[in-house]
C-alpha cells in the first residue's frame, strides 16, 4: 500500500529565516506530487506541483520554491520567511489522469508552520 | 478558469437531521471529488465521481453528481456527532495535460447533540 509522509509535523521559525519540508512517498512510481498551503480556517492554495524527476509548476509567484530530486520526494523550500507564510502545508500524491482514469489526490498528514 | 463553488460554507445542525450540501463548478467535467477534514487534520478522501448520474454511498454520507448541471451534492442522513469536520469538493480541470484540481472553499459541518 502507498503511504505519504512529511516532515516536519510542527515548525516555528523567525521572519528571515530559510525553510524546507520535506515530503516522500512510498508504495509508488513516477507519482504526481503536489504542495498545498492552508491559513487557519480557509481553503486549500495550490502551490506547486511535479509530474515527474525536475519537473515543477508554479502555481503561485511568491518566496517559496519546490524542488524534486528523487521520483518520490518532493521538498519546499524558501530562502527568507515572512510572516504570510505561516500555515499548515499539505503534501499529495496522486496516480494521474492518463493512467488512472481520474486524479484522485491523497494527502500526507501535513506540516504547521508558523513564522514570528 | 475553473470555479468551484460550495455552499453553505457553515453549517450547524441537530443530531437525526439531513441535510445536503452543494457544490457548483462552472466548466465541463466530470470528475469530482469530496474529501473530509477533522480539525487540525489533513484530508481524507471521501468519494470518486467519474460521470453524469454517478452515486456514491458510505454509512450516512451520499454525493452524486450531475455533469450537465455542473454540480454535485453531499447529502448527509440521520446526522451524528462523529460527522462534524470539514468538507471538500474538487474538480478536475479538464483541459489536456492539467493534472491539477480545483478546490471548493469548504463546508465547515458541526452536528450538535
Amino acid at each position: 500500500s502507498q503511504t505519504i509522509h512529511q516532515w516536519p509535523a510542527t515548525l516555528v521559525q523567525p521572519v528571515g529565516s530559510p525553510l524546507s519540508l520535506e515530503c516522500t512517498v512510498e508504495g509508488t512510481s513516477n507519482p504526481n506530487l503536489y504542495w498545498y498551503r492552508q491559513a487557519a480556517g480557509r481553503g486549500l492554495q495550490l502551490l506547486f506541483y511535479s509530474v515527474g524527476i525536475g519537473q515543477i509548476s508554479s502555481e503561485v509567484p511568491q518566496n517559496l520554491s519546490a524542488s524534486r530530486p528523487q521520483d518520490r520526494q518532493f521538498i519546499l523550500s524558501s530562502k527568507k520567511l515572512l510572516l504570510s507564510d505561516s500555515g499548515f502545508y499539505l503534501c499529495a500524491w496522486s496516480v494521474g489522469r492518463p493512467l488512472a482514469g481520474h486524479n484522485e489526490q491523497f494527502f500526507g498528514p501535513g506540516t504547521r508552520l508558523t513564522v514570528l | 478558469e475553473l470555479k468551484v463553488e460550495q455552499n453553505p460554507l457553515f453549517l450547524s445542525m441537530q443530531e437525526g437531521k439531513n441535510y445536503t450540501i452543494y457544490c457548483n463548478y462552472s466548466t465541463t467535467s466530470d470528475r469530482l471529488y469530496w474529501y473530509r477534514q477533522d480539525p487540525g487534520k489533513s484530508l481524507e478522501s471521501l468519494f470518486v465521481l467519474l460521470s453524469n448520474g454517478a452515486v456514491k454511498q458510505e454509512g450516512r454520507l451520499m454525493a452524486s453528481l450531475d455533469t450537465k448541471a455542473r454540480l454535485s451534492t453531499l447529502h448527509i442522513t440521520a446526522a451524528v456527532h462523529d460527522l462534524s469536520a470539514t468538507y471538500f469538493c474538487a474538480v478536475d480541470i479538464p483541459q489536456g495535460g492539467s493534472e491539477k484540481l480545483v478546490f471548493g472553499k469548504g463546508t465547515k459541518l458541526t452536528v450538535n447533540p
